[in-house]
């Protein structure tokens, strides 16, 4: 069955200094996708971005970067130059190839950018 | 702007009503999906959609029940055979369903039974 395990309960930062949320996983399909989610207290679930198992290089949007270690089964996401609105929920996921398709999550990482 | 919506944004319900949660889409997506998130826990997947005119159970599915008829709308009904159904409810959309495609996720609705 597949797992993601982020260890991190809480993790928190000051302004404009980088964070990165650590995130493992365990699957035996050699294709795979990974996500990242951002959750802020409003409670809409944000995509911010998207490692597939066969891309050469580490994905990047914007702040988000995304340190992809095959071999180590990790994928964390690396936020740089952090600004107050990035305090949030953050939730590793990939979608289960079992069946239905569905999202499986960590447990999240509850981030909090000190000014 | 391309989006999911979902309505009412908070809902009551007395005990033994059947309520209806709203969730739309205007991504052109072939995939929907309802999820419930309870307090300090993870998301679990009650129905998903593929296409129009067909569903299938997700994890939780007891006590609700969805319909497909337009590729932009899949509202989910909470019976009152659901016994706990105070929660927060998210729907999402994905381009066609795979593992490789990101869920797109409308605001939520929390639902509260009184």
């Amino acid at each position: 069955a597949q797992k993601i395990t982020q260890t991190q309960p809480g993790m928190f930062v000051q302004e404009k200094e980088a964070v990165t949320l650590d995130c493992t996983y365990d699957t035996s399909d050699p294709s795979y996708g990974l996500f990242w989610y951002k959750q802020p207290s409003s409670g809409e679930m944000i995509f911010l971005i998207y490692q597939g198992s066969y891309d050469q290089q580490n994905a990047t949007e914007g702040r988000y970067s995304l340190n992809f270690q095959k071999a180590r089964k990790s994928a964390n996401l690396v936020i740089s130059a952090s600004q107050l609105g990035d305090s949030a929920m953050y939730f590793c996921a990939m979608v289960d190839s079992g069946g239905y398709n569905k999202l499986i999550f960590g447990a999240g990482t509850r981030l909090a950018v000190h000014p | 702007d391309g989006g999911i919506t979902q309505s009412p944004k908070y809902l009551f319900r007395k005990e033994g009503q059947n309520v209806t949660l709203s969730c739309e889409q205007n991504l052109n997506h072939d995939a929907m999906y309802w999820y419930r998130q309870d307090p300090g826990q993870g998301l679990r997947l009650i129905y998903y959609s593929q296409i129009v005119n067909d569903f299938q159970k997700g994890d939780i599915a007891e006590g609700y029940s969805v319909s497909r008829e337009k590729k932009e709308s899949f509202p989910l009904t909470v019976t009152s055979a659901q016994k706990n159904p105070t929660a927060f409810y998210l729907c999402a959309s994905s381009i066609l369903a795979s593992i490789h495609n990101e869920q797109f996720f409308g605001p939520g609705t929390r639902l509260t039974v009184l």
